[in-house]
C-alpha cells in the first residue's frame, strides 16, 4: 500500500535550518510529482512546495521562496525540503503529500498523506 | 492566489441527519477546455493528516462511503453528508487546483 513517512522536524532558533525528509513506498515514485503542505498548530492547511517527477520544475509558496528548497532522490524513494532563514511564523506540521496524476505539472489534489513531522521555530 | 472560503466555520448535526458544508472560491475554478471543476474536498480528524474524499468537485475516492457527495460549479461548491454517523466529527477542508493549490479555512462538524 502506499505510504510517505515524513521525519527530521524538531526545534529551531529562528533564522536556523532544519531538513525534512519523506520516505515513500508502495508505488513508483519516480513517475509521480510531490507536495509539501504545513499546518500550523491548531490552523488550516497550506501549500508549501511541488516538485515534479523528473525533478525540473518546482514551484513555492510565495511565504517560503526563496528561504526553502525541495529536491528528491528517487534512487532512494525520498523527498526532502530544505528549510533555511527559518521564521516563528514556520512553525508548523509539515506533510508529504503524493500527486495523483503521473507526470502531474502540480496542479493537482492530493492523494496520500504522510502523518507529519512537527517543526518549531522558536528562540 | 485564489482565496476559498468555506461555511460555516462550525456546524452541529444530529446523527443520521444531513450536513451540508458550503464552498466558495474569488474566481472560478471550472476549466472550460475540459468542462471540468478543480475543487477537492478533505476530511481531518483529530492527530490525524488529511484524507481525501472528493475531487475535480463530485468524484468520489476510492473506499469513500457514498454518503459523502460533492456538488457545485464555477465558484459555488457543497459536501453533503446525507446521514451523519459518528465517525463523521472532523474538520473538513475545501481545496482549488485550478492555480496554486490553496484551501479553504475548515468546517468543524460535531455532533448536535
Amino acid at each position: 500500500q502506499v505510504q510517505v513517512v515524513e521525519s527530521g522536524g524538531g526545534v529551531v532558533q529562528p533564522g536556523g535550518s532544519l531538513r525534512l525528509s519523506c520516505a515513500a513506498s508502495g508505488f513508483t515514485f519516480s513517475i509521480y510529482g510531490m507536495h509539501w503542505v504545513r499546518q500550523a498548530p491548531g490552523k488550516g492547511l497550506e501549500w508549501v512546495a511541488f516538485i515534479r517527477y523528473d525533478g525540473n520544475n518546482k514551484y513555492y509558496a510565495d511565504s517560503v521562496k526563496g528561504r526553502f528548497t525541495i529536491s528528491r532522490d528517487d534512487s532512494k524513494n525520498t523527498l526532502y525540503l530544505q528549510m533555511n532563514s527559518l521564521r516563528v511564523e514556520d512553525t508548523a506540521v509539515y506533510y508529504c503529500a503524493k500527486d495523483p496524476t503521473l507526470g502531474g505539472d502540480g496542479y493537482n489534489w492530493f492523494d496520500y498523506w504522510g502523518q507529519g513531522t512537527l517543526v518549531t521555530v522558536s528562540s | 492566489d485564489i482565496v476559498m472560503t468555506q461555511s460555516p466555520d462550525s456546524l452541529a448535526v444530529s446523527l443520521g441527519e444531513r450536513a451540508t458544508i458550503n464552498c466558495k472560491s474569488s474566481q472560478s475554478v471550472l476549466y472550460i477546455s475540459n468542462n471540468k471543476n478543480y475543487l477537492a474536498w478533505y476530511q481531518q480528524k483529530p492527530g490525524q493528516p488529511p484524507k481525501l474524499l472528493v475531487y475535480w468537485a463530485s468524484t468520489r475516492e476510492s473506499g469513500v462511503p457514498d454518503r459523502f457527495s460533492g456538488s457545485g460549479s464555477g465558484t459555488d461548491f457543497t459536501l453533503t453528508i446525507s446521514s451523519l454517523q459518528a465517525e463523521d466529527v472532523a474538520i473538513y477542508y475545501c481545496q482549488q487546483y485550478y492555480g496554486t493549490p490553496t484551501f479553504g479555512q475548515g468546517t468543524k462538524l460535531e455532533i448536535k
